[in-house]
C-alpha cells in the first residue's frame, strides 16, 4: 500500500551546503509532521502542518531550517548552511485528521550526514 | 528536564522472560499515551495506546497511573522478535498532538 515515502533516503553533505528533503504523506492526510532523530535518542518534534497551514514551528532548531506544504499535500525540510550537529535521521509522519489517538504514519526517514 | 523520561537500558533477557519498561512524564496535563517500537534503522510504528485502566494486547500489556505519571510497557514469554527499541511517547498538549518521545529503551532477546 501506499505509506508514507521520503527521499532522499541518504544524503551526505558538506558543512555550509543547502539540502532539501521531501516528504510524500498518505494521499488525503491533513497532519503532517517532521521530527528530527539524533543517533541514540528519540526522535524530536520539529513542525507541524494542517494542511498547508504550518501551525507550530517551535521546534525548528534555528533559522537555518524552513519547512513547507504550499499545496497541503506534499512537504519540503529545507536545511541551510548545514552544520555537523545537523546529522541525524529526519522523520515525517501524517495522520488523517490529526486528533489526540490517531496513529501517526511515519515514512522511512532521510538520513543526513554532515561532513 | 525532558518532558518524558526512559530507562534507556539496554535490557538483555533470554527467551521467554518477562519485562517490564518505564516511563515518567513530566506535563500532568497530559492527555494521551502510546507506545512505539523502533527497529534498528527503521521508522518508529505504533505498538499500542495506554489507557487509563491500562489494555492488554497479546504477550503485551500497557498501565497508565496519572497519580505518579508513570507509564509502564509488559512483555510476557520475550520472542527473538521483540529485540527492538521501545519508546515511551506523550502527546504534546498543543502543537496538533504532536509527539513527545522519549530516548527509548533497548530490548535485546537472546536464544
Amino acid at each position: 500500500g501506499a505509506g508514507v515515502s521520503q527521499s532522499p533516503r541518504y544524503k551526505v553533505a558538506k558543512r555550509g551546503q543547502d539540502v532539501a528533503l521531501r516528504c510524500d504523506p498518505i494521499s488525503g492526510h491533513v497532519s503532517l509532521f517532521w521530527y528530527q532523530q539524533a543517533l541514540g535518542q528519540g526522535p524530536e518534534f520539529l513542525t507541524y502542518f494542517q494542511n498547508e497551514a504550518q501551525l507550530d514551528k517551535s521546534g525548528l532548531p534555528s533559522d537555518r531550517f524552513f519547512a513547507e506544504r504550499p499545496e497541503g499535500s506534499v512537504s519540503t525540510l529545507k536545511i541551510q548552511r548545514t552544520q555537523q550537529e545537523d546529522s541525524a535521521v529526519y522523520l515525517c509522519a501524517s495522520s488523517p485528521l490529526g486528533g489526540s489517538r490517531e496513529t501517526q504514519y511515519f515514512g522511512p526517514g532521510t538520513r543526513l550526514l554532515v561532513l | 528536564r525532558k518532558e518524558v523520561e526512559q530507562d534507556p537500558g539496554p535490557f538483555n533477557v533470554p527467551e521467554g522472560a518477562t519485562v517490564a519498561f518505564n516511563c515518567t512524564y513530566s506535563n500532568s496535563a497530559s492527555q494521551s499515551f502510546f507506545w512505539y517500537r523502533q527497529d534498528c534503522r527503521k521508522e518508529p510504528k505504533l505498538l499500542m495506546s495506554v489507557y487509563s485502566s491500562g489494555n492488554e494486547d497479546g504477550r503485551f500489556t500497557a498501565q497508565l497511573n496519572r497519580a505518579s505519571q508513570y507509564i509502564s510497557l509488559l512483555i510476557r514469554d520475550s520472542k527473538l522478535s521483540d529485540s527492538a527499541t521501545y519508546l515511551c511517547v506523550v502527546i504534546r498538549s498543543n502543537s496538533g498532538y504532536a509527539l513527545n518521545f522519549g530516548k527509548g529503551t533497548s530490548l535485546l532477546v537472546t536464544p
